[in-house]
This record gives structure tokens, C-alpha cells and sequence, in this order.
């Protein structure tokens, strides 16, 4: 079951911040975040484990609610670089590798 | 290191032809991952291998696909007889908990 992001666009100016929202009808043992700019790979920014901590990747942060089998990845200050689409991947399987389930993104677009 | 290998970047093909996709992961990776990406379905898993071993291939659509790692530093994706409907792009990514994925192959089925 692919787990659902929202919004599925946002558009601010350099040094908003946003928040991202992926959610699941499974039980969850991971969540993964992704960021893929227009004609390249995803990149990797982070991982939150079931009963791990929140995570922080420079201005970038996400949680992880186990109860609500949901995470949020939190932009703050956001930059021009921050630009792209955000995808989370989950697992429900109970392994932390990269066997993942996507979401089907969220276009963030930031302007000067 | 330089990264995830994958060839072609681009690969124009008719309907009806095999197409073979490679990679080559990054040194010491024991996980490698193929996915598909297209504007509809999004990014999906085709099939994962452990230490060049098969785990799960319950994302490979169909029969025509195929994958395979004989070694550690290489994998393939084949497609055959390829459709239309195969047209996306292919990643390929290594590692465990954080994948680094290939720049991918654009795979065009006309």
C-alpha cells in the first residue's frame, strides 16, 4: 500500500519554512526520506526507525509518529538548493534497508 | 568512489526487442535495488537482492522482466519482448539503509 504525502505542491520564497506529511495504513517500522531534483537520482536525507529519535539533516528535520503511522519532514529557513520533489519510502516489513514502498511525492519549489 | 554505474543513460527501442539494462553498485554495498519510475505509477520496487542473491521479486510485472547479479559489482534488468508500456526510467541503487541510486536509464519502447 503506497502511503500518501501531502500537500502535493508547495511553492514559498527563500527562508519559509514548510512542512511535509506522509502517511500510512500500515503498521510502520521505518520511513525514509528522499529529495530528487527534475532529471536526476533521489538523494537520500534521512531515516527514522520505529522507536528511534527525531532525525536532522542541516535545516532539514522529520518525526515519526508509530501510533499514527506517520512522519513529517520539517524544512525551515527553506534555501533556492531546496528545490525539488520529496518522496518518503516506507517499510513495514520490520528491516530498516532500502526495500521500500513510495509515496507519490511532493513538489516543493522555492523562489528567491 | 564514483557512485552507482548505471548504462545506458538513454535507450531507444521498438516494441518487440530485448533490452538489457546494467549496473554496476557502489564496493562493499550488500543490497541492491532495482526500481521503475514513471509519471503514473510512481517509483516502485522491481526486485532486491542481498549479497547477490534474489529476495523479493513480487514488483517485477511480468514474465518478460528479468534481473540478475551474477557478482558483486554487477547487475542486469532485462526486458523481453519489450512494450510500450515499459517506457520509464530505471534505477538502480546500493546500500542498506540509505540507497544511493544510480542517474538511471530512460528507457523509450516505441
Amino acid at each position: 500500500q503506497q502511503p500518501v504525502q501531502s500537500p502535493q505542491a508547495v511553492i514559498l520564497r527563500e527562508g519559509e519554512d514548510a512542512v511535509i506529511n506522509c502517511s500510512s495504513s500500515k503498521a510502520l517500522y521505518s520511513v525514509h526520506w528522499y529529495r530528487q531534483k527534475h532529471g536526476e537520482a533521489p538523494v537520500f536525507l534521512m531515516i527514522l526507525l520505529k522507536g528511534g529519535e527525531q532525525k536532522g539533516h542541516e535545516k532539514i528535520s522529520a518525526s515519526f509518529n508509530e501510533k499514527k503511522q506517520q512522519s513529517s519532514l520539517y524544512l525551515t529557513a527553506s534555501q533556492l538548493s531546496y528545490s525539488g520533489t520529496y518522496f518518503c519510502g516506507t517499510d513495514a516489513g520490520g528491516t530498516s534497508y532500502g526495500k521500500l514502498t513510495f509515496g507519490q511525492g511532493t513538489i516543493l519549489t522555492v523562489h528567491p | 568512489d564514483a557512485g552507482v554505474i548505471q548504462s545506458p543513460r538513454h535507450e531507444v527501442t521498438e516494441m518487440g526487442q530485448e533490452v538489457t539494462l546494467r549496473c554496476k553498485p557502489i564496493s562493499g554495498h550488500d543490497y541492491l535495488f532495482w526500481y521503475r519510475q514513471t509519471m503514473m505509477r510512481g517509483l516502485e520496487l522491481l526486485i532486491y537482492f542481498n549479497n547477490n542473491v534474489p529476495i523479493d521479486d513480487s514488483g517485477m510485472p511480468e514474465d518478460r522482466f528479468s534481473a540478475k547479479m551474477p557478482n558483486a559489482s554487477f547487475s542486469t534488468l532485462k526486458i523481453q519482448p519489450s512494450e510500450p508500456r515499459d517506457s520509464a526510467v530505471y534505477f538502480c541503487a546500493s546500500g542498506g539503509s540509505e540507497a544511493f541510486f544510480g542517474q538511471g536509464t530512460r528507457l523509450t519502447v516505441v
